[in-house]
Protein backbone atom coordinates (compact mmCIF):
# COMPACT_ATOMS: atom_id res chain seq x y z
CA UNK A 1 0.00 0.00 0.00
CA UNK A 2 0.82 3.53 -1.23
CA UNK A 3 0.47 6.32 1.53
CA UNK A 4 2.15 10.34 1.02
CA UNK A 5 2.83 12.63 3.88
CA UNK A 6 2.91 16.28 3.84
CA UNK A 7 4.47 17.51 6.61
CA UNK A 8 3.28 20.64 6.93
CA UNK A 9 -0.63 21.59 7.21
CA UNK A 10 -0.26 25.29 6.62
CA UNK A 11 2.27 27.28 5.61
CA UNK A 12 2.78 31.40 6.20
CA UNK A 13 4.71 33.34 4.02
CA UNK A 14 5.57 37.18 3.09
CA UNK A 15 5.03 37.86 -0.97
CA UNK A 16 7.84 37.94 -2.64
CA UNK A 17 9.70 35.02 -0.21
CA UNK A 18 10.66 31.41 -1.81
CA UNK A 19 8.58 28.60 -0.26
CA UNK A 20 9.04 24.78 -0.09
CA UNK A 21 6.56 22.51 0.64
CA UNK A 22 7.36 18.84 2.20
CA UNK A 23 6.01 16.10 0.79
CA UNK A 24 7.11 12.21 1.60
CA UNK A 25 5.65 9.46 0.11
CA UNK A 26 5.96 5.17 1.13
CA UNK A 27 5.88 2.45 -1.46
CA UNK A 28 6.56 -1.07 -2.06
CA UNK A 29 6.96 -0.40 -5.73
CA UNK A 30 7.96 2.29 -8.24
CA UNK A 31 5.60 5.29 -8.47
CA UNK A 32 4.31 8.06 -10.23
CA UNK A 33 4.74 11.62 -8.57
CA UNK A 34 2.34 14.58 -8.47
CA UNK A 35 1.17 17.96 -7.24
CA UNK A 36 -1.86 19.19 -7.48
CA UNK A 37 -3.52 23.02 -6.45
CA UNK A 38 -6.78 23.74 -5.27
CA UNK A 39 -8.04 26.83 -4.86
CA UNK A 40 -11.63 27.71 -3.29
CA UNK A 41 -14.62 26.21 -4.38
CA UNK A 42 -12.71 24.76 -7.54
CA UNK A 43 -11.24 21.66 -8.32
CA UNK A 44 -7.46 20.29 -8.46
CA UNK A 45 -5.34 21.54 -11.23
CA UNK A 46 -1.86 19.77 -11.92
CA UNK A 47 0.90 21.99 -11.18
CA UNK A 48 3.75 19.06 -11.91
CA UNK A 49 4.67 15.44 -12.56
CA UNK A 50 7.46 12.97 -12.25
CA UNK A 51 6.71 10.08 -14.27
CA UNK A 52 10.67 9.49 -15.56
CA UNK A 53 13.79 10.71 -16.45
CA UNK A 54 15.17 13.79 -14.88
CA UNK A 55 14.36 14.26 -10.84
CA UNK A 56 13.68 18.18 -11.34
CA UNK A 57 10.40 18.83 -12.81
CA UNK A 58 9.27 22.15 -13.70
CA UNK A 59 5.68 23.00 -13.61
CA UNK A 60 3.29 25.91 -13.91
CA UNK A 61 3.07 28.84 -12.44
CA UNK A 62 7.24 28.93 -11.51
CA UNK A 63 6.76 26.08 -9.27
CA UNK A 64 9.51 23.21 -9.18
CA UNK A 65 9.72 20.14 -7.14
CA UNK A 66 12.81 17.18 -6.96
CA UNK A 67 12.23 13.24 -6.87
CA UNK A 68 14.98 12.10 -4.15
CA UNK A 69 14.36 8.08 -4.60
CA UNK A 70 16.41 7.71 -1.54
CA UNK A 71 14.66 9.69 0.69
CA UNK A 72 11.24 8.93 -0.72
CA UNK A 73 10.41 12.72 -1.19
CA UNK A 74 9.01 14.95 -3.54
CA UNK A 75 9.14 18.23 -1.93
CA UNK A 76 7.48 21.30 -3.89
CA UNK A 77 9.60 24.76 -4.34
CA UNK A 78 9.57 28.43 -5.57
CA UNK A 79 11.65 30.64 -5.59
CA UNK A 80 9.22 34.18 -5.06
CA UNK A 81 5.56 33.53 -4.34
CA UNK A 82 2.52 36.00 -5.21
CA UNK A 83 -0.72 36.74 -3.90
CA UNK A 84 -1.73 34.95 -6.14
CA UNK A 85 -0.27 31.24 -5.38
CA UNK A 86 -2.86 30.83 -1.44
CA UNK A 87 -4.20 27.79 -2.51
CA UNK A 88 -4.04 24.32 -0.78
CA UNK A 89 -1.49 21.55 -2.04
CA UNK A 90 -1.74 18.42 -2.70
CA UNK A 91 1.01 15.79 -3.12
CA UNK A 92 -0.05 12.56 -4.60
CA UNK A 93 1.46 9.47 -5.96
CA UNK A 94 0.34 6.20 -8.02
CA UNK A 95 1.41 2.76 -8.76
CA UNK A 96 3.99 2.97 -11.65
CA UNK A 97 3.30 -0.93 -13.54
CA UNK A 98 -0.16 -2.36 -10.76
CA UNK A 99 -2.32 -0.65 -13.10
CA UNK A 100 -4.35 0.55 -10.36
CA UNK A 101 -4.21 4.18 -11.46
CA UNK A 102 -5.63 5.33 -8.46
CA UNK A 103 -3.95 8.39 -6.99
CA UNK A 104 -3.39 8.13 -3.07
CA UNK A 105 -2.93 11.57 -1.79
CA UNK A 106 -1.24 13.29 1.30
CA UNK A 107 -3.32 15.43 3.78
CA UNK A 108 -2.89 18.53 1.93
CA UNK A 109 -0.80 22.12 2.77
CA UNK A 110 -2.63 25.37 3.18
CA UNK A 111 -0.30 28.28 2.14
CA UNK A 112 -1.20 31.45 2.78
CA UNK A 113 0.82 34.43 1.28
CA UNK A 114 0.67 37.61 3.12
CA UNK A 115 1.55 41.03 1.96
CA UNK B 1 -10.40 22.37 -25.46
CA UNK B 2 -13.21 21.49 -22.95
CA UNK B 3 -11.83 20.76 -19.45
CA UNK B 4 -13.64 17.97 -17.51
CA UNK B 5 -17.43 19.16 -16.93
CA UNK B 6 -19.08 18.12 -13.23
CA UNK B 7 -22.98 18.67 -12.82
CA UNK B 8 -25.09 19.49 -11.48
CA UNK B 9 -22.12 21.92 -9.40
CA UNK B 10 -24.51 21.86 -6.08
CA UNK B 11 -26.74 19.02 -4.92
CA UNK B 12 -28.79 18.43 -1.19
CA UNK B 13 -30.60 15.58 -0.78
CA UNK B 14 -31.94 14.17 2.89
CA UNK B 15 -30.91 11.35 4.31
CA UNK B 16 -32.27 7.71 2.40
CA UNK B 17 -32.55 9.65 -1.42
CA UNK B 18 -30.47 8.86 -3.77
CA UNK B 19 -27.93 11.16 -5.65
CA UNK B 20 -26.40 11.25 -9.17
CA UNK B 21 -23.61 13.23 -10.26
CA UNK B 22 -22.51 13.53 -13.84
CA UNK B 23 -19.17 13.77 -15.71
CA UNK B 24 -17.67 14.52 -19.05
CA UNK B 25 -14.43 14.01 -19.37
CA UNK B 26 -11.58 15.51 -21.73
CA UNK B 27 -12.00 14.84 -25.81
CA UNK B 28 -10.21 11.58 -26.14
CA UNK B 29 -9.85 10.49 -22.35
CA UNK B 30 -10.72 7.18 -22.31
CA UNK B 31 -10.16 7.00 -18.00
CA UNK B 32 -12.51 7.99 -15.60
CA UNK B 33 -12.13 8.55 -11.84
CA UNK B 34 -13.89 9.19 -9.13
CA UNK B 35 -13.06 10.72 -5.19
CA UNK B 36 -14.40 11.96 -2.52
CA UNK B 37 -13.30 14.98 -0.93
CA UNK B 38 -14.72 15.17 2.41
CA UNK B 39 -14.05 17.32 5.48
CA UNK B 40 -11.29 16.39 7.44
CA UNK B 41 -10.75 12.67 5.52
CA UNK B 42 -9.20 14.00 2.76
CA UNK B 43 -8.99 13.25 -1.31
CA UNK B 44 -9.88 9.59 -1.29
CA UNK B 45 -10.31 7.10 -4.11
CA UNK B 46 -13.89 5.67 -5.40
CA UNK B 47 -14.16 4.43 -8.88
CA UNK B 48 -12.00 4.04 -11.95
CA UNK B 49 -14.08 3.16 -15.01
CA UNK B 50 -12.08 2.48 -18.31
CA UNK B 51 -13.71 1.79 -21.95
CA UNK B 52 -17.01 1.36 -20.36
CA UNK B 53 -15.38 -1.10 -17.71
CA UNK B 54 -15.27 -0.87 -13.96
CA UNK B 55 -11.42 -1.07 -13.19
CA UNK B 56 -10.74 -0.05 -9.43
CA UNK B 57 -12.90 0.26 -6.49
CA UNK B 58 -11.84 2.15 -3.27
CA UNK B 59 -13.04 0.87 0.28
CA UNK B 60 -16.92 2.20 0.12
CA UNK B 61 -19.34 0.72 0.63
CA UNK B 62 -21.26 -0.48 -2.97
CA UNK B 63 -24.27 1.70 -2.10
CA UNK B 64 -21.59 3.82 -4.28
CA UNK B 65 -21.88 2.90 -7.81
CA UNK B 66 -21.17 3.91 -11.12
CA UNK B 67 -21.01 3.71 -15.12
CA UNK B 68 -19.05 4.81 -17.71
CA UNK B 69 -21.38 5.31 -21.42
CA UNK B 70 -20.12 4.93 -24.68
CA UNK B 71 -19.24 8.27 -24.73
CA UNK B 72 -16.95 7.79 -21.88
CA UNK B 73 -18.92 10.03 -19.85
CA UNK B 74 -20.08 8.81 -16.42
CA UNK B 75 -22.14 9.20 -14.00
CA UNK B 76 -21.82 8.25 -9.76
CA UNK B 77 -24.70 6.92 -8.11
CA UNK B 78 -25.07 6.98 -4.11
CA UNK B 79 -28.09 5.09 -2.68
CA UNK B 80 -29.12 5.26 0.84
CA UNK B 81 -27.53 8.90 1.57
CA UNK B 82 -25.66 9.27 5.21
CA UNK B 83 -25.01 12.64 6.81
CA UNK B 84 -21.52 11.20 6.43
CA UNK B 85 -21.76 11.24 2.22
CA UNK B 86 -21.54 14.98 2.26
CA UNK B 87 -18.98 15.77 0.61
CA UNK B 88 -17.28 17.76 -2.63
CA UNK B 89 -17.27 14.92 -5.39
CA UNK B 90 -14.32 14.94 -7.98
CA UNK B 91 -14.09 13.46 -10.99
CA UNK B 92 -10.88 13.31 -13.55
CA UNK B 93 -10.03 11.85 -16.63
CA UNK B 94 -6.99 10.56 -18.37
CA UNK B 95 -6.36 9.44 -21.76
CA UNK B 96 -4.75 6.14 -21.12
CA UNK B 97 -2.73 4.32 -18.23
CA UNK B 98 0.39 5.82 -16.55
CA UNK B 99 -1.08 9.42 -17.63
CA UNK B 100 -1.48 12.39 -15.66
CA UNK B 101 -5.67 12.76 -14.59
CA UNK B 102 -7.11 16.18 -15.19
CA UNK B 103 -10.02 16.98 -12.81
CA UNK B 104 -13.35 18.70 -12.78
CA UNK B 105 -14.48 21.24 -10.20
CA UNK B 106 -16.55 18.51 -8.50
CA UNK B 107 -20.18 18.73 -7.37
CA UNK B 108 -20.71 19.95 -4.01
CA UNK B 109 -23.36 16.62 -2.51
CA UNK B 110 -25.21 18.07 0.68
CA UNK B 111 -26.96 16.02 2.91
CA UNK B 112 -30.02 17.11 5.34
Amino acid sequence: AQSVTQLDSQVPVFEEAPVELRCNYSSSVSVYLFWYVQYPNQGLQLLLKYLSGSTLVKGINGFEAEFNKSQTSFHLRKPSVHISDTAEYFCAVSDRFGGSEKLVFGKGTKLTVNP
Amino acid sequence: EAGVTQSPTHLIKTRGQQATLRCSPISGHTSVYWYQQALGLGLQFLLWYDEGEERNRGNFPPRFSGRQFPNYSSELNVNALELEDSALYLCASSPNRGQPQHFGDGTRLSIL
